[in-house]
């Protein structure tokens, strides 16, 4: 079984500032791992994804994501936040092979103050 | 290239009446999922098929939802009869599971459903 943790449910930050969204994840076998992004009345997009080659990921819009195994972590940073960022975040697990499924986390929703 | 497709965008109805979500998949994908968002309880997973054929069904919330996956270009999710509870955006969403590899998922726009 598989299950990721979004600590919170709202983060704020400052134009320019660091974003720094936190994800946990669980998982029986070694694990996929996604970031996905929901703006306002949309679906969501995919930002980047982990599958085992390097573990620093670098997704779109300047996101990236660093999977640590013995922290069981897979963090997403943006050095500079924009105001184009604010959006709902999703982490999301998954097996490997066929038939597997994404478990996602809560989401947070990220704001930028100007 | 299209994305997935999904119709209609919005619908509201009354409780009782059947509602039916459509769904077409990106063009080559072999598995569709069906998920609901709601503020209380996130996104849920309802059910996803693989080559048409339901695979796990298991977040289907009663028997009041049904799916079905006629063909690889189609889907529909139906809910009969609906309840102010079913309120919620419903997502589709699909991809191509080649045998050990990730599965990416492209989602569709969503359909919000509001019951009265």
């Amino acid at each position: 079984a598989q299950s990721v943790t979004q600590l919170g449910s709202h983060v704020s930050v400052s134009e320019g500032a660091l974003v720094l969204l936190r994800c946990n994840y669980s998982s029986s076998v070694p694990p996929y791992l996604f970031w996905y992004v929901q703006y306002p009345n949309q679906g969501l997009q995919l930002l980047l994804k982990y599958t085992s080659a390097a573990t620093l990921v670098k997704g779109i819009n300047g996101f990236e994501a660093e999977f640590k195994k013995s922290e069981t972590s897979f963090h997403l940073t943006k050095p500079s936040a924009h105001m184009s960022d604010a959006a709902e975040y999703f982490c999301a697990v998954s097996g490997r092979g066929a038939n597997s499924k994404l478990t996602f986390g809560k989401g947070i929703t990220l704001s930028v103050r100007p | 290239d299209a994305g997935v497709i999904q119709s209609p965008r919005h619908e509201v109805t009354e409780m009782g009446q059947e509602v039916t979500l459509r769904c077409k998949p990106i063009s080559g994908h072999n598995s569709l999922f069906w998920y609901r968002q709601t503020m209380m309880r996130g996104l849920e997973l309802l059910i996803y098929f693989n080559n048409n054929v339901p695979i796990d069904d298991s977040g289907m919330p009663e028997d009041r939802f049904s799916a079905k996956m006629p063909n690889a270009s189609f889907s529909t999710l139906k809910i009969q009869p609906s309840e102010p509870r079913d309120s919620a955006v419903y997502f589709c969403a699909s991809s191509f599971e080649p045998l050990g590899d990730y599965n990416e998922q492209f989602f569709g726009p969503g359909t919000r459903l509001t019951v009265l």
